[in-house]
Protein backbone atom coordinates (compact mmCIF):
# COMPACT_ATOMS: atom_id res chain seq x y z
CA UNK A 1 0.00 0.00 0.00
CA UNK A 2 1.35 3.25 -0.47
CA UNK A 3 1.65 5.94 2.12
CA UNK A 4 4.23 6.26 4.87
CA UNK A 5 4.89 3.37 7.46
CA UNK A 6 6.42 2.95 11.06
CA UNK A 7 7.76 0.02 12.55
CA UNK A 8 7.85 -0.92 15.22
CA UNK A 9 4.53 0.66 16.21
CA UNK A 10 5.27 0.33 20.10
CA UNK A 11 8.78 -0.94 21.59
CA UNK A 12 9.60 -1.18 25.04
CA UNK A 13 13.65 -1.19 26.25
CA UNK A 14 16.23 -0.65 28.74
CA UNK A 15 18.01 2.28 29.66
CA UNK A 16 21.26 2.20 27.68
CA UNK A 17 20.39 -0.35 25.02
CA UNK A 18 20.51 0.83 20.90
CA UNK A 19 16.95 1.47 19.43
CA UNK A 20 16.44 1.65 15.60
CA UNK A 21 12.96 3.02 14.97
CA UNK A 22 11.53 3.05 10.72
CA UNK A 23 10.17 4.94 8.57
CA UNK A 24 9.22 4.16 5.41
CA UNK A 25 7.51 5.85 2.82
CA UNK A 26 6.31 4.98 -0.61
CA UNK A 27 5.44 8.91 -2.43
CA UNK A 28 9.45 9.30 -3.24
CA UNK A 29 9.02 12.52 -1.68
CA UNK A 30 12.46 14.58 -0.91
CA UNK A 31 11.62 15.76 2.68
CA UNK A 32 11.81 13.48 5.72
CA UNK A 33 11.31 14.70 9.07
CA UNK A 34 11.51 12.46 12.71
CA UNK A 35 9.24 14.33 15.52
CA UNK A 36 8.51 13.19 19.24
CA UNK A 37 5.03 13.86 20.84
CA UNK A 38 5.33 14.48 24.55
CA UNK A 39 2.38 16.15 26.36
CA UNK A 40 2.24 19.67 26.76
CA UNK A 41 5.02 19.57 24.54
CA UNK A 42 3.14 19.11 20.94
CA UNK A 43 5.48 17.51 18.49
CA UNK A 44 8.77 18.79 18.45
CA UNK A 45 11.17 18.40 15.57
CA UNK A 46 14.15 15.90 16.48
CA UNK A 47 16.04 15.52 12.49
CA UNK A 48 14.96 16.17 9.09
CA UNK A 49 16.60 15.11 6.03
CA UNK A 50 16.50 16.85 2.27
CA UNK A 51 17.28 14.45 0.21
CA UNK A 52 19.19 11.03 0.17
CA UNK A 53 22.36 11.71 2.35
CA UNK A 54 21.41 15.34 3.49
CA UNK A 55 20.23 15.49 7.10
CA UNK A 56 19.87 18.33 9.01
CA UNK A 57 19.36 18.90 13.12
CA UNK A 58 15.86 19.84 14.41
CA UNK A 59 15.30 21.13 17.82
CA UNK A 60 15.83 18.74 20.15
CA UNK A 61 18.64 16.16 18.62
CA UNK A 62 20.57 15.23 21.36
CA UNK A 63 20.64 11.24 21.85
CA UNK A 64 19.85 10.66 18.53
CA UNK A 65 21.30 9.52 14.88
CA UNK A 66 19.87 9.37 11.61
CA UNK A 67 20.63 8.33 7.87
CA UNK A 68 19.14 8.55 4.97
CA UNK A 69 20.74 6.27 2.44
CA UNK A 70 17.69 5.33 0.09
CA UNK A 71 15.23 7.99 -0.83
CA UNK A 72 12.27 6.03 0.80
CA UNK A 73 13.83 5.37 4.10
CA UNK A 74 14.34 7.51 7.21
CA UNK A 75 15.43 5.33 9.94
CA UNK A 76 16.02 6.93 13.56
CA UNK A 77 18.62 5.47 16.10
CA UNK A 78 18.54 5.97 20.21
CA UNK A 79 22.69 5.01 20.50
CA UNK A 80 21.74 4.38 23.97
CA UNK A 81 18.37 5.24 25.42
CA UNK A 82 17.56 6.73 28.30
CA UNK A 83 14.31 7.44 30.69
CA UNK A 84 13.81 10.89 28.58
CA UNK A 85 13.58 9.21 25.21
CA UNK A 86 10.40 7.83 26.27
CA UNK A 87 7.83 8.87 23.98
CA UNK A 88 5.36 8.87 20.76
CA UNK A 89 7.89 9.43 17.50
CA UNK A 90 6.50 10.19 14.39
CA UNK A 91 8.04 10.39 10.95
CA UNK A 92 6.39 12.41 8.15
CA UNK A 93 7.30 13.35 4.46
CA UNK A 94 6.45 16.34 2.17
CA UNK A 95 7.27 16.94 -1.75
CA UNK A 96 9.14 19.83 -1.28
CA UNK A 97 9.33 22.48 1.21
CA UNK A 98 6.91 25.67 1.68
CA UNK A 99 2.84 25.09 1.38
CA UNK A 100 3.56 21.18 0.54
CA UNK A 101 1.22 19.22 2.80
CA UNK A 102 3.13 17.24 4.97
CA UNK A 103 1.94 13.83 5.66
CA UNK A 104 2.72 11.53 8.73
CA UNK A 105 3.07 8.00 9.72
CA UNK A 106 1.32 6.09 12.12
CA UNK A 107 3.76 6.64 15.01
CA UNK A 108 5.61 4.55 17.56
CA UNK A 109 5.18 4.79 20.95
CA UNK A 110 8.66 3.80 22.64
CA UNK A 111 9.02 2.87 26.33
CA UNK A 112 12.62 3.17 27.90
CA UNK A 113 12.44 1.70 31.59
CA UNK B 1 12.49 31.97 15.48
CA UNK B 2 9.08 30.89 15.05
CA UNK B 3 6.41 30.15 17.06
CA UNK B 4 3.26 28.84 17.64
CA UNK B 5 0.75 29.05 20.66
CA UNK B 6 -2.50 27.64 21.17
CA UNK B 7 -5.04 28.44 23.35
CA UNK B 8 -6.68 26.78 25.81
CA UNK B 9 -5.11 22.19 26.26
CA UNK B 10 -8.65 21.68 26.50
CA UNK B 11 -11.72 22.58 25.56
CA UNK B 12 -15.15 21.00 25.96
CA UNK B 13 -18.68 21.89 23.98
CA UNK B 14 -21.74 20.36 23.60
CA UNK B 15 -22.75 18.63 20.24
CA UNK B 16 -24.16 20.92 17.95
CA UNK B 17 -22.56 23.91 18.92
CA UNK B 18 -19.60 26.53 17.95
CA UNK B 19 -16.18 24.41 18.22
CA UNK B 20 -13.27 27.67 18.11
CA UNK B 21 -9.71 26.52 18.69
CA UNK B 22 -7.41 29.93 19.21
CA UNK B 23 -4.05 29.81 17.53
CA UNK B 24 -1.63 32.31 17.61
CA UNK B 25 1.68 32.22 15.45
CA UNK B 26 5.11 34.52 15.36
CA UNK B 27 7.21 34.27 12.18
CA UNK B 28 9.52 37.06 10.90
CA UNK B 29 8.30 36.27 7.22
CA UNK B 30 5.20 35.74 5.77
CA UNK B 31 3.84 32.48 7.21
CA UNK B 32 1.97 29.07 6.07
CA UNK B 33 -0.09 27.87 8.43
CA UNK B 34 -1.67 24.58 9.07
CA UNK B 35 -4.25 22.71 11.05
CA UNK B 36 -3.38 19.24 11.78
CA UNK B 37 -6.22 16.57 13.28
CA UNK B 38 -5.27 13.13 15.62
CA UNK B 39 -7.76 10.48 16.82
CA UNK B 40 -6.56 8.50 19.41
CA UNK B 41 -3.48 6.24 18.62
CA UNK B 42 -3.35 7.34 14.71
CA UNK B 43 -0.69 9.79 13.42
CA UNK B 44 -1.96 13.72 12.48
CA UNK B 45 -4.44 14.38 9.32
CA UNK B 46 -4.18 17.51 8.12
CA UNK B 47 -7.64 19.74 8.14
CA UNK B 48 -6.34 22.44 6.39
CA UNK B 49 -3.83 24.99 5.18
CA UNK B 50 -3.02 29.17 4.87
CA UNK B 51 -0.44 29.68 1.75
CA UNK B 52 -1.16 33.13 1.15
CA UNK B 53 -4.13 33.16 -0.90
CA UNK B 54 -7.21 33.35 0.62
CA UNK B 55 -7.43 34.51 3.94
CA UNK B 56 -10.61 32.46 4.64
CA UNK B 57 -9.41 28.82 4.77
CA UNK B 58 -12.23 25.99 4.59
CA UNK B 59 -10.91 22.61 5.34
CA UNK B 60 -12.79 18.92 5.51
CA UNK B 61 -14.99 18.19 8.03
CA UNK B 62 -16.67 21.46 7.82
CA UNK B 63 -13.66 23.12 9.74
CA UNK B 64 -12.33 26.92 8.24
CA UNK B 65 -9.69 28.91 9.65
CA UNK B 66 -9.06 32.56 9.27
CA UNK B 67 -5.96 33.99 9.08
CA UNK B 68 -5.44 37.37 10.53
CA UNK B 69 -2.54 39.30 9.89
CA UNK B 70 -2.84 42.05 12.14
CA UNK B 71 -3.70 39.27 15.45
CA UNK B 72 -0.89 37.07 14.37
CA UNK B 73 -3.87 34.51 14.77
CA UNK B 74 -5.10 31.61 12.38
CA UNK B 75 -8.35 30.20 15.05
CA UNK B 76 -9.87 27.05 13.76
CA UNK B 77 -13.37 27.39 14.00
CA UNK B 78 -16.72 24.76 13.09
CA UNK B 79 -20.08 26.00 12.91
CA UNK B 80 -21.95 22.78 14.85
CA UNK B 81 -19.76 19.95 16.73
CA UNK B 82 -20.22 16.56 16.23
CA UNK B 83 -19.11 13.65 18.39
CA UNK B 84 -16.60 12.42 16.02
CA UNK B 85 -15.00 15.98 16.14
CA UNK B 86 -13.61 14.53 19.49
CA UNK B 87 -9.89 14.74 19.17
CA UNK B 88 -6.72 16.61 19.24
CA UNK B 89 -6.10 19.93 17.06
CA UNK B 90 -2.15 20.90 16.34
CA UNK B 91 -1.58 24.28 14.97
CA UNK B 92 1.58 24.53 13.11
CA UNK B 93 3.59 26.96 11.03
CA UNK B 94 5.83 26.75 8.69
CA UNK B 95 7.65 30.39 7.99
CA UNK B 96 11.56 31.13 9.19
CA UNK B 97 13.68 27.82 8.52
CA UNK B 98 12.95 28.48 5.22
CA UNK B 99 10.09 26.67 5.21
CA UNK B 100 11.35 23.23 5.85
CA UNK B 101 10.05 22.54 8.97
CA UNK B 102 6.74 22.85 10.98
CA UNK B 103 6.50 24.08 14.28
CA UNK B 104 3.83 22.93 16.06
CA UNK B 105 1.41 24.40 19.24
CA UNK B 106 1.09 22.36 21.86
CA UNK B 107 -2.15 20.93 20.94
CA UNK B 108 -5.84 21.79 21.86
CA UNK B 109 -7.73 18.23 23.35
CA UNK B 110 -11.34 18.83 21.86
CA UNK B 111 -14.09 16.96 23.83
CA UNK B 112 -17.77 16.71 22.74
CA UNK B 113 -20.36 16.30 24.98
CA UNK B 114 -23.98 14.69 24.25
Amino acid sequence: DAGITQSPRYKITETGRQVTLMCHQTWSHSYMFWYRQDLGHGLRLIYYSAAADITDKGEVPDGYVVSRSKTENFPLTLESATRSQTSVYFCASRETIGADTQYFGPGTRLTVL
Amino acid sequence: AQSVTQLGSHVSVSEGALVLLRCNYSSSVPPYLFWYVQYPNQGLQLLLKYTSAATLVKGINGFEAEFKKSETSFHLTKPSAHMSDAAEYFCAVSGDTGRRALTFGSGTRLQVQP
